[in-house]
């Protein structure tokens, strides 16, 4: 069974540019989370999808980022314009479903971003 | 909202010998599951072992097991026969309510010696 898969894997931008990143979930999971992950801290989460709708994008920063999801299956996050505080590693992740017995997340490799 | 603390930065173990990373937790919700990670340096996040809150027994998964405290809110990994293949970052996380985001600790960055 295929993992999920992110690219790119590694990603330098100079502040202001924009960037975006990909994910493909594991085939028949419905739920899609994007991680930010900042150096020596845990992973904190962005933005949850269930299919192609949006159930948790509290702590995603709104002016600048954004995430589309729009056949339920494949998602990209965007940064634009990206801020030298935006250096860290992105996160994919997937489940079955929300909630439950179900809710085990299969994560990606990720994207290491630096902004200088 | 939902804290995850884990209070042990950093910590070291000969092969096969026992160690144990710990983590408290606090949380409002009455159902939810509590997980360990493990990051290898190649950075992709690993399940090892997962609780369900409602569940009094210990999970173990072979040479990993927990020990929960649910008074207590405290939930312990220790892992047995300790290899070199176990040294990683381990993030203990918790999952709650019907989104069941994870919120996750800092991390325990555990070496595995000779």
């Amino acid at each position: 069974e295929a993992g999920v898969a992110q690219s790119p894997r590694y990603k330098i931008i100079e502040k202001r540019q924009s960037v975006a990143f990909w994910c493909n979930p594991i085939s028949g999971h419905a739920t899609l989370y994007w991680y930010q992950q900042i150096l020596g801290q845990g992973p904190k989460l962005l933005i949850q999808f269930q299919n192609n709708g949006v159930v948790d994008d509290s702590q995603l920063p709104k002016d600048r980022f954004s995430a589309e999801r729009l056949k339920g299956v494949d998602s990209t996050l965007k940064i634009q314009p990206a801020k030298l505080e935006d250096s860290a590693v992105y996160l994919c992740a997937s489940s079955f479903t929300s909630g439950g017995s179900k809710n085990i997340q299969y994560f990606g490799a990720g994207t290491r971003l630096s902004v200088l | 909202a939902q804290t995850v603390t884990q209070s042990q930065p950093e910590m070291s173990v000969q092969e096969a010998e026992t160690v144990t990373l710990s983590c408290t937790y606090d949380t409002s919700e009455n159902n939810y599951y509590l997980f360990w990670y493990k990051q290898p340096p190649s950075r992709q996040m690993i399940l090892v072992i997962r609780q369900e809150a409602y569940k009094q027994q210990n999970a173990t998964e072979n040479r990993f097991s927990v020990n929960f405290q649910k008074a207590a809110k405290s939930f312990s990994l220790k892992i047995s026969d300790s290899q070199l293949g176990d040294t990683a970052m381990y993030f203990c996380a918790v999952g709650a309510g019907t989104a069941s985001k994870l919120t996750f600790g800092t991390g325990t960055r555990l070496q595995v010696t000779l």
